[in-house]
């Protein structure tokens, strides 16, 4: 079962504009990760925080946890149009250790 | 550094053949893995592995064998093929394991098509 689930599955944007992606997770973690998917190709690792932490900043990306509620943001500033990929979310969950969970993606197109 | 390959890059099977999904890394990680890739499914963990001769599964395991002789390799096996395998098969690697378990190193994908 997808222990992530993103928000929106799909997000069309103008270039410069800021795109944010929702993730949301069911059960307690240790650890939350952002990956980047191009058309056809591997995962490629944006960010990862960790379950203590709340923020964490990477060039133009932002990512907020909000374990409370079992959810997760990631925030794209000023976006390009090689931002135009699909964006997952994937958990490593307190007590299931090795094992990483993706959710179901949301896809980002960004238009000049 | 190669990072992580994966051969081959596309395959087509008939219902019931078998094959070998191969999967090399060159970073000497420790915990390597497969995954599932489906429309919409996002990515689905097949089997993964800790180290060499240790092998665990994962969410969907069925239809599939892994092996873990060395360090560098970490291939998949499907035992008879069937057309609920149809997908795009990842493979990726990480440094670390168990509650650390981090950065995940992806392969470029075999695209499998089961006739």
């Amino acid at each position: 079962s997808q222990q992530g689930e993103e928000d929106p599955q799909a997000l069309s944007i103008q270039e410069g504009e800021n795109a944010t992606m929702n993730c949301s997770y069911k059960t307690s973690i240790n650890n939350l990760q952002w990956y980047r998917q191009n058309s056809g190709r591997g995962l490629v690792h944006l960010i990862l925080i960790r379950s203590n932490e709340r923020e964490k900043h990477s060039g133009r990306l932002r990512v907020t946890l909000d374990t409370s509620k079992k959810s997760s943001s990631l925030l794209i500033t000023a976006s390009r149009a090689a931002d135009t990929a699909s964006y997952f979310c994937a958990t490593v969950s307190r007590g299931g250790g090795n094992k990483l969970t993706f959710g179901t993606g949301t896809q980002l197109k960004v238009e000049l | 550094n190669a990072g992580v390959t994966q051969t081959p890059k596309f395959q087509v099977l008939k219902t019931g053949q078998s094959m070998t999904l191969q999967c090399a890394q060159d970073m000497n990680h420790e915990y390597m893995s497969w995954y599932r890739q489906d429309p919409g499914m996002g990515l689905r963990l097949i089997h993964y592995s800790v180290g060499a001769g240790i092998t665990d599964q994962g969410e969907v395991p069925n239809g599939y064998n892994v092996s873990r002789s060395t360090t560098e390799d970490f291939p998949l096996r499907l035992l008879s093929a069937a057309p609920s395998q149809t997908s795009v098969y990842f493979c990726a690697s990480s440094y670390s394991v168990g509650a650390r378990l981090d950065t995940q190193y992806f392969g470029p994908g075999t695209r499998l098509t089961v006739l």
